[in-house]
């Protein structure tokens, strides 16, 4: 069976500060990954995806991932946070019928 | 263009009440799912379709029901609520191939039984 996980819970830094999350996953088949975002009361939306090709993917706000096969993982990178990326990012692995969530790395930027 | 579409917002039931949580999309996508989220457990899949006609048990089914008599719509069901089904629920609905698995997400339900 897929499975996704996030091993940061909770992540607090200062505007201006660089941005890791990780995002590790197991699945058999064929892998397309997304990280989401949901900003506080709001829904989740897209920040990027990977489906194939360049293992880097570059998303929306300046956010890119790097897809690295040979460590399952799909790394979520940010150069230069703002105030305004505080919000819960969440991996996401489409496999099957169903899309499976990791359990969402909340972050926190102070200004 | 709509997207994906929530109904209610926000609910309060007391314990042992039912009630349905709409869901509805206009862009013709097959897959359509329901999640909870929970503080500090991500988003764990309730319910999914696959097309009209068709539905499946997520991670989480027990108290709910689903059906899928349309493509568009894809109510959530609640049987008899529960303090534990205090939650928000966002509806989700994707295109099938390998383009299309991008998830679309509703602005979500909050519910709270007391």
């Amino acid at each position: 069976a897929q499975s996704v996980s996030q091993h940061n819970h909770h992540v607090i830094l200062s505007e201006a500060a660089s941005l890791e999350l990780g995002c590790n996953y197991s699945y058999g088949g064929t892998v397309n990954l997304f990280w989401y975002v949901q900003y506080p009361g709001q829904h989740l939306q897209l920040l990027l995806k990977y489906f194939s090709g360049d293992p880097l993917v570059k998303g929306i706000k300046g956010f890119e991932a790097e897809f690295i096969k040979s460590k399952f993982s799909f790394n979520l990178r940010k150069p230069s946070v703002q105030w305004s990326d505080t919000a819960e990012y969440f991996c996401a692995l489409p496999a099957g019928n169903k899309l499976t969530f990791g359990g969402g790395t909340r972050v926190l930027v102070k200004p | 263009n709509a997207g994906v579409t929530q109904t209610p917002k926000f609910q309060v039931l007391k314990t042992g009440q039912s009630m349905t949580l709409q869901c509805a999309q206009d862009m013709n996508h097959e897959y359509m799912s329901w999640y909870r989220q929970d503080p500090g457990m991500g988003l764990r899949l309730i319910h999914y379709s696959v097309g009209a006609g068709i539905t499946d048990q997520g991670e989480v089914p027990n108290g709910y029901n689903v059906s899928r008599s349309t493509t568009e719509d894809f109510p959530l069901r609640l049987l008899s609520a529960a303090p534990s089904q205090t939650s928000v629920y966002f509806c989700a609905s994707r295109g099938r191939g390998l383009r299309n698995t991008e998830a679309f997400f509703g602005q979500g339900t909050r519910l709270t039984v007391v």
